[in-house]
Formats: C-alpha cells, sequence, structure tokens
C-alpha cells in the first residue's frame, strides 16, 4: 500500500540534544513539508520541499533543520536551538497539481 | 496571502442532529479547497476536496460541503452526527503547483450522546 511512514511514534529527548524525525513516502509525490502542531494552533509549516536537494523555509524554520537527498525521505532536524521543542510533528507530501496532502501518522516528541 | 478562517474552535452537536462546521477563505482567485479530519494522536485523512466542476462535493463518512464562490465559503455538513464524527476538521486552501497549502485552525467537534 502507497502511503508515508513517520518513526518514532513518540520520541523523548533530553534538552540540549538534537533529534531526528524520518519521513518516508512512496506515494512518488514530488513535495513534501513538515508541520508542527500545539493545542489550538492549528498546523504551522516548518519546511517544505518541491523537490530533490531543495527546499524552502516555512513559517516557523528558526530551530529546525531538513535534508532532501532523495525522493521519498524528508527528515527533519530538531535542534538545541529550537526553544520549545515538545509537539506533535506532522509530514505530508502532495500532489503537485492540486496540493492535495496526505499525512503520516505524526511524530510526539516531548523534550525533558 | 491567502487565509482561511474557521468560524467556532468548538462545535457541540447532540447524537443525529445535523453537523455543520464553517470555512470562509480569502482570494480573488478560486483556490482548491480541501476538509480533513484528525482524530488525537493521529494524522490529518483527507475527507473530501473541491478543484473543479460541481460546487457540491460529497466525502467519505456522509459528509460533504457546498463551495459558494459568492460567499468565499466552503462550510463541512452532514445530515445526522455519530458519536465516532468526534474529532477535530481543518479547512484547508491551495492553488496547485508549487503553492503552499494554507490551513484553518481547525474545529473540535463534540458529539453529545
Amino acid at each position: 500500500d502507497g502511503g508515508i511512514t513517520q518513526s518514532p511514534k513518540y520520541l523523548f529527548r533530553k534538552e540540549g540534544q538534537n533529534v531526528t524525525l524520518s519521513c518516508e513516502q512512496n506515494l512518488n509525490h514530488d513535495a513534501m513539508y513538515w508541520y508542527r502542531q500545539d493545542p489550538g494552533q492549528g498546523l504551522r509549516l516548518i519546511y517544505y520541499s518541491q523537490i530533490v536537494n531543495d527546499f524552502q523555509k516555512g513559517d516557523i524554520a528558526e530551530g529546525y533543520s531538513v535534508s532532501r537527498e532523495k525522493k521519498e525521505s524528508f527528515p527533519l532536524t530538531v535542534t538545541s536551538a529550537q526553544k520549545n521543542p515538545t509537539a506533535f510533528y506532522l509530514c505530508a507530501s502532495s500532489i503537485l497539481a492540486t496540493n492535495e496532502q496526505f499525512f503520516g501518522p505524526g511524530t510526539r516528541l516531548t523534550v525533558l | 496571502a491567502q487565509s482561511v478562517t474557521q468560524l467556532g474552535s468548538h462545535v457541540s452537536v447532540s447524537e443525529g442532529a445535523l453537523v455543520l462546521l464553517r470555512c470562509n477563505y480569502s482570494s480573488s482567485v478560486p483556490p482548491y479547497l480541501f476538509w480533513y479530519v484528525q482524530y488525537p494522536n493521529q494524522g490529518l485523512q483527507l475527507l473530501l476536496k473541491y478543484t473543479t466542476g460541481a460546487t457540491l462535493v460529497k466525502g467519505i463518512n456522509g459528509f460533504e460541503a457546498e463551495f459558494k464562490k459568492s460567499e468565499t465559503s466552503f462550510h463541512l455538513t452532514k445530515p445526522a452526527a455519530h458519536m465516532s464524527d468526534a474529532a477535530e476538521y481543518f479547512c484547508a486552501a491551495g492553488r496547485g503547483g508549487y503553492q503552499k497549502v494554507t490551513f484553518g485552525i481547525g474545529t473540535k467537534l463534540q458529539v453529545i450522546p
């Protein structure tokens, strides 16, 4: 079955540590996205990539980094510079024609 | 910049009652419009979408939405709420191509037995 996988589902890290969240898709979509979700704030775009080896900052990119070395993969690193990293992170990919987004199951990151 | 407004961050309905979740977009050019549903600790799932053609769009789980250009609205409805409809619903707008999608803030639907 085609879809998007995110791992792990739950992640715990100590303050000051970098952590990388995985996102893989087998839908053959060109575009991929990372969103952060906090209670009452909807989805906020962190980074997005429309093509391999290229990506753009979203609305809240500070403290995050990404790479897009393969079409199928778009990992997100939450760095120690991110002031409040505890949140639910969602990865998505989309059809360029309509921007219809397909979401992964999410990763809940808790920084202790 | 495009914006999407969802009126009511929390909506409560009785089981069997009509569900109406409101969404308005701001754009001089009608965008592509989407409704997504999210259950706790899960990703978003597409309920329905409007791209072109018929303005009344039917989706999964008995939901439908009507695109009204004159009102810049895309409200989501379901004739009779079921307990399993309790979730958070997001309206979104996009333009296709290399444009970002804009999401509304979300509406949490509570279904009362």
